[in-house]
Formats: structure tokens, sequence, C-alpha cells
């Protein structure tokens, strides 16, 4: 099946700073997406990216299809965005969305 | 709108005893998925529903787990009988999928924590 990674595995950084996290995946995909999940648990669907760019206040992501990865930049860091930051993607012929490992991000007031 | 809703959202339960996860998938969705999370090994897809029909179960990891969906607004997975190893979060999800395409937003719901004793 599809591998799909994420790096780094763990990044910890002060209120304010700015961050890229990045999501490598194995094959041609359809769909894209990036997910938050926060430290209750809830996954919350960030963007949909299977190509291009966009962005969403302090968040923005890109997707280089043809070069199987993609971005997602998190400016002017705050504490709610502690938590990990999942890459899933699918793959042409089939439906399942697979999970990359994650990104646990880390922000210290 | 509500979103996707699970319950319970937590259940602590003894090893053997059967085990009921409920779903409610967002109205007009099309496609309902059972994810598992934990440490191990991630979030991982236990099985996918379109139109009510299960389309792969092959992540359905033995005999003991067991999902059904008898209508478009509602899902069970069960575990009978169920062991510490199960002790996991299990998210529902769906989405509105049409034909082959894939493009479209997956939304969670908030997830069932289970714990086996």
């Amino acid at each position: 099946g599809i591998q799909v990674e994420q790096s780094p595995p763990d990044l910890i950084l002060q209120e304010g700073a700015n961050s890229t996290l990045r999501c490598n995946f194995s094959d041609s995909v359809n769909n894209l997406q990036w997910f938050h999940q926060n430290p209750w648990g809830q996954l919350i669907n960030l963007f949909y990216i299977p190509s291009g760019t966009k962005q969403n206040g302090r968040l923005s992501a890109t997707t280089v299809a043809t070069e199987r990865y993609s971005l997602l930049y998190i400016s002017s860091s705050q504490t709610t965005d502690s938590g990990v930051y999942f890459c899933a993607v699918v793959n042409f012929g089939n439906e399942k969305l697979t999970f990359g490992t994650g990104t646990r991000l880390t922000i210290i007031p | 709108d509500a979103g996707v809703i699970q319950s319970p959202r937590h259940e602590v339960t003894e090893m053997g005893q059967e085990v009921t996860l409920r779903c409610k998938p967002i109205s007009g969705h099309n496609s309902l998925f059972w994810y598992r999370q934990t440490m191990m090994r991630g979030l991982e897809l236990l099985i996918y529903f379109n139109n009510n029909v299960p389309i792969d179960d092959s992540g359905m990891p033995e005999d003991r787990f067991s999902a059904k969906m008898p209508n478009a607004s509602f899902s069970t997975l069960k575990i009978q009988p169920s062991e510490p190893r199960d002790s996991a979060v299990y998210f529902c999800a769906s989405s509105l999928i049409m034909g082959t395409y894939s493009g479209n937003t997956i939304y969670f719901g908030e997830g069932s924590w289970l714990t086996v004793v």
C-alpha cells in the first residue's frame, strides 16, 4: 500500500515562531488532507489539498503532487496550535484514507 | 450542522465482555469509516461502507470484530469477546463520495475511548 511519511516527528517551538511540516507519499494521490489532533483527541480537518496551495488564517498548505509531497505552514504559533498534525492520502483506485505517523507540535508560552 | 456523533465517549469493560460502539454519520454522506488509533500503530482503517454496503473490511483485526450499517444514519462496531489489546480510541468518520472520485473531505467524530481490563 501507499506509504506516508511525515517530518519532523516532534517539534517544540516558542510562541510566535513559524513552522513547516512535511508529508511525503510514495504513490500518486487524488486526495490529500491535513488534520490537527488536539490534546483532547479531536481530529479536526484543516485542509483538503490534493494539489496547489490554500490558506486559512495563520495556516497554509501546499501540495506538489508531481513530486509527491505536501507542506503545512503555521505562522505566528499559538499555544492552541499544540497537538499532532496528520497528513492523510487516498491513492487512485481505492477510497482508503491512509494516515502518516504525524508530527507532534508543542508550542511553549 | 451536527457532525459525526459517536457513543459512548468512554467505556471501561472487563476482558471477555461484548462492546458495541455506535456512530451516526453526517446527514447526506454516503460513506462511513471506522478507524482505530493506538500509540503503537497510529491511525488505521478497520472498515468502510459506501451506501451502507461494506466495501473493504481488510483492516478488521480478527473475527472478534464486526461492523454493520443497517441504514444511512447508523453504524455499529462490535467486539466480542473483548481483550485488553483492543484498548484504543475508535473513530468513526463520514464523507460524500461520488462514484470512484475520492476528492472529498472526511469528517471525524470525537472518538470512543475504550479500555479493556
